[in-house]
């Protein structure tokens, strides 16, 4: 059973400041078929990243993704008013799909 | 533009069951894999099923299977989760999504719309 492993469970910036969230996997995530996504308080998610690198249509490119195997991170450039959320990485690689349990950016 | 729009939450005792249902427009709906995702109040997000295009291609997460069914009726644009034996644990909001696409060799594996949500809760 796949478990995928968010860090850190929360990260407290600055609008500005460059933000890296880290999603780690118990077995290898093949293709990279990997996918991201930010939920603010309130809303429905929504996606951001998928195949661990490919930004979605209409999100900006301060979001970016990288990694392969079984290590993967989301960096957010220069942090936004509206990029403080809840953030989500999920693993796509077999018919059954698993979340991470999310990184929380919030202002410090 | 693409909407997804959730009904038939509500509170039920455990053991009961409900039927949520999610209608689509804005976009081929026959021509997309379909997603239910749940969050309970205060957690994180939980994959829950998933259908392919054409209805025959179901799959679920071990806690729901047996209990929960998947289905879709593309001439109505409509996706279904039949959800019975419910249990307490199932009490979150329940999401669908449009989920893969397809073009010939080429795919796009994402959740990349959500409806708004309907919450189910399991108490008596």
């Amino acid at each position: 059973e796949m478990v995928l492993t968010q860090s850190p469970a929360t990260l407290s910036l600055s609008p500005g400041e460059r933000a890296t969230l880290s999603c780690r996997a118990s077995q290898t995530v093949s293709n990279s078929y990997l996918a991201w996504y930010q939920q603010r308080p309130g809303q429905a998610p929504r996606v951001l990243i998928y195949d661990a690198s490919t930004r979605a249509t209409g999100i900006p490119a301060r979001f970016s993704g990288s990694g392969s195997g079984t290590d993967f991170t989301l960096t957010i450039s220069s942090l936004e008013p509206e990029d403080f959320a809840v953030y989500y990485c999920q693993d796509r690689s077999t018919w059954t799909f698993t979340f991470g349990g999310g990184t929380k950016v919030e202002i410090k | 533009e693409v909407q997804l729009v959730e009904s038939g939450g509500g509170l039920v005792q455990p053991g009961g069951s409900l039927r949520l249902s999610c209608t689509a427009s804005g976009f081929t709906f026959s021509s997309y894999w379909l997603t239910w995702v749940r969050q309970a109040p205060g957690e994180g997000l939980e994959w829950v099923a998933h259908v392919g295009p054409d209805g025959s291609a179901k799959y679920y997460r071990d806690s729901v299977r047996g209990r929960f069914t998947i289905s879709r009726d593309n001439a109505k644009n409509s996706l279904y989760l039949q959800m019975n034996s419910l249990r307490a644990e199932d009490t979150a909001t329940y999401y669908c999504a449009r989920d893969t696409y397809c073009s010939g060799t080429t795919c796009w594996r994402m959740s990349d719309s959500w409806g708004q949500g309907t919450l189910v809760t399991v108490s008596s």
